[in-house]
């Protein structure tokens, strides 16, 4: 089995400022990974995944995210936030050729004016 | 093209009773997957149905059921419903059933029960 922990529940962060939120995973197989936005009373949003090849995985809205897989990581970044990025965000696995997603817990990003 | 849908948006149920949820795929995708998403926590897998047959289950109990249909959109039901079982229903639907294609979500129906 695979899980996921994010390792921030609620990141604070000024607008125009530079976010970074925290995801790592734990898995015995080759794993996809995926970072989704999830908006108040909507459902869930892919961001960017990364399934093969070039570690840094560029996504909507001007996200990014790095894999390591050493640290087993996969974290997201963004160079400067919005009031508009304000949700919260789900890191997930899929194991290739499995058909199930493991979420984290999420992490709620609050951008401040 | 029209997203995934679900339906109802919301609805609230008492205990003890059943509730019937459902799910309209994007076109052209055969696959459907059903999550759970209590407040405040990640969603959790519960069913998978590939071309009307289920492809995988979560570690949800028998009072859980789906299934899929040949247009391939699909109910979950919950019978004798707890308060716990209050949750974001969210339906999921991808083009087959495994591998690198991506799982697109539906808004979800968001189920209160008193």
């Amino acid at each position: 089995a695979q899980s996921v922990t994010q390792l921030d529940s609620q990141v604070p962060v000024f607008e125009e400022a530079p976010v970074e939120l925290r995801c790592n995973y734990s898995s015995s197989v080759s794993v996809y990974l995926f970072w989704y936005v999830q908006y108040p009373n909507q459902g869930l949003q892919l961001l960017l995944k990364y399934l093969s090849g070039s570690t840094l995985v560029k996504g909507i809205n001007g996200f990014e995210a790095e894999f390591n897989k050493s640290q087993t990581s996969f974290h997201l970044r963004k160079p400067s936030v919005h009031i508009s990025d304000t949700a919260e965000y789900f890191c997930a696995v899929r194991a290739r050729n499995f058909n199930k997603f493991y979420f984290g817990s999420g992490t709620k990003l609050n951008v401040k004016p | 093209d029209a997203g995934v849908t679900q339906s109802p948006t919301h609805l609230i149920k008492t205990r003890g009773q059943h509730v019937t949820l459902r799910c309209s795929p994007i076109s052209g995708h055969k696959s459907v997957s059903w999550y759970q998403q209590v407040l405040g926590q990640g969603p959790q897998f519960i069913f998978q149905y590939y071309e009307k047959e289920e492809r995988g289950r979560g570690n949800f109990p028998d009072r859980f059921s789906a299934r899929q249909f040949p247009n391939y959109s699909s109910e979950l039901n919950v019978n004798a419903l707890l308060l716990g079982d209050s949750a974001l229903y969210l339906c999921a639907s991808s083009p087959e059933g495994g591998g690198a294609y991506g799982y697109t979500f539906g808004s979800g129906t968001r189920l209160t029960v008193v």
